[in-house]
């Protein structure tokens, strides 16, 4: 069976500081791997998704992500994070029957 | 397109009330999935659809979950004799089947509270 590990619950950052979220996954095959965005009470919207080829992936709002088969991470990163970015982060990955599992979550305060 | 909608937003019910919460997916999505997020965690697989077929149901929706897909566009979860452990974010979610799909949208979400 798959799994994610977010290790930082947490993660508080200064307007237009880079950020970095770390995902681990444990998954017996290739992985299908995803990062989601969710605002307070709202559902989740796709940042970005690996499948194969280039390891590193761009997405929506200036995000990108990495993937290291080596260290089974995946790991998202912005150059320059903005006020709007604060939010719940959720790592996913896929097995071949299109289910998702996801992990806890890091949640990103943004400071002035 | 309209994304995938769901109603209500929040739900707040008794315990020991029936619920129903209803997901229409985009349109041409054929896989429709349910999944259930408590406070501080990611969300949970319930079950899925491919059309009308029910293809999977988690061992997390017990025998008061029910879900249907009666004519391959929308679907409801129905939870009977609700206990407060099942409040919870009720997600629903659409896709087109495929590899190349694979990738989800998310509708925003029912809330239940069970008081």
């Amino acid at each position: 069976a798959q799994s994610v590990t977010q290790p930082d619950i947490h993660i508080t950052v200064s307007e237009g500081a880079s950020l970095e979220l770390r995902c681990n996954y444990s998954y017996g095959a290739t992985p299908y791997l995803f990062w989601y965005v969710q605002s307070p009470g709202q559902g989740l919207q796709l940042l970005l998704k690996y499948f194969s080829g280039d390891t590193l992936v761009q997405g929506i709002k200036g995000f990108e992500a990495e993937f290291k088969r080596s260290q089974s991470s995946f790991n998202l990163r912005k150059p320059s994070v903005h006020w709007s970015d604060a939010a719940e982060y959720f790592c996913a990955v896929g097995s071949n029957d299109y289910k998702l599992s996801f992990g806890a979550g890091t949640t990103v305060t943004v400071r002035a | 397109d309209t994304g995938v909608s769901q109603d209500p937003r929040h739900k707040i019910t008794k315990r020991g009330q029936n619920v129903t919460f209803r997901c229409d997916p985009i349109s041409e999505h054929n896989r429709l999935y349910w999944y259930r997020q408590t406070l501080g965690q990611g969300p949970e697989f319930l079950t899925y659809f491919q059309n009308e077929a029910q293809l999977e149901k988690s061992r997390l929706l017990s025998d008061r979950f029910s879900a249907e897909r009666p004519k391959g566009s929308f679907s409801t979860l129905e939870i009977q004799r609700t206990e407060q452990g099942d409040s919870a974010m009720y997600l629903c979610a659409s896709s087109l089947s495929g590899a190349s799909n694979y990738g989800y949208t998310f509708g925003s979400g029912t809330r239940l509270t069970v008081v």
